[in-house]
């Protein structure tokens, strides 16, 4: 079972350049989400979709663009890449509302910005 | 508003010892309550969760239990082994605005030692 699938794994970048991290589950789950995970914190939310077609700005949007086209798809686009924005990336999605609430990560992309 | 407090760590034990790690929350409404676990190098799992109040959510010889008068879902082992070295966050799951969102504590590291 793949589960949530994240690409690339790891990646370099230099100031102001721009990527997108991948981002797809075959679980159909409704909700998915992206979050930062900074050495020795929490999770920090930065977007997350109820569905296809709906997006919506977490805790720390701002750097980020999200689209969701397909219930399977949840790419993150990094725009004018900052240091700042050196991070752990996790993709996360859950099922419909159906009271179980568990999320379901991917494995993680560690992006350092040079 | 909504949060999730844990011990801070790093926690350090000896293998066969008592685990606990803390954890109290603040929420409107009756969240649902997770225990998640981060092995090095790998995205968070579910080790357990709690729906309802005096629910005891249990896993892998970890349990907690949902205590609402004291707002807590400490986790607990009787006896830590090496391979439960890893990250351990508290989280909540509850609705805001009708969605529902994850709130994570900052996660607390666990170090056993052989």
């Amino acid at each position: 079972n793949a589960g949530v699938t994240q690409t690339p794994k790891f990646r370099i970048l230099k100031i102001g350049q721009s990527m997108t991290l991948q981002c797809t589950q075959d679980m159909n789950h409704n909700y998915m989400y992206w979050y930062r995970q900074d050495p020795g914190m929490g999770l920090k939310l930065i977007y997350y979709s109820v569905g296809a077609g709906i997006t919506d700005k977490g805790e720390v949007p701002n750097g980020y663009n999200v689209s969701r086209s397909t219930t399977e798809d949840f790419p993150l686009r990094l725009e004018l890449a900052a240091p700042s924005q050196t991070s752990v990336y996790f993709c996360a999605s859950s099922p419909p509302r159906d009271g179980t609430g568990e999320l379901f990560f991917g494995e993680g992309s560690r992006l350092t910005v040079l | 508003g909504n949060s999730v407090t844990q011990m801070e760590g790093p926690v350090t034990l000896s293998e066969e010892a008592f685990l606990t790690i803390n954890c109290t929350y603040t929420a409107t409404g009756y969240p649902s309550l997770f225990w998640y676990v981060q092995y090095p190098g790998e995205g968070l799992q579910l080790l357990l969760k709690a729906t309802k109040a005096d629910d005891k959510g249990s896993n892998k010889g970890f349990e907690a239990t949902y205590r609402k008068e004291t707002t807590s879902f400490h986790l607990e082992k009787g006896s830590v082994q090496v391979s439960d070295s890893a990250v351990y966050f508290c989280a909540l799951w509850t609705s805001t605005s009708g969605t529902y969102k994850y709130i994570f504590g900052t996660g607390t590291r666990l170090k056993v030692l052989a």
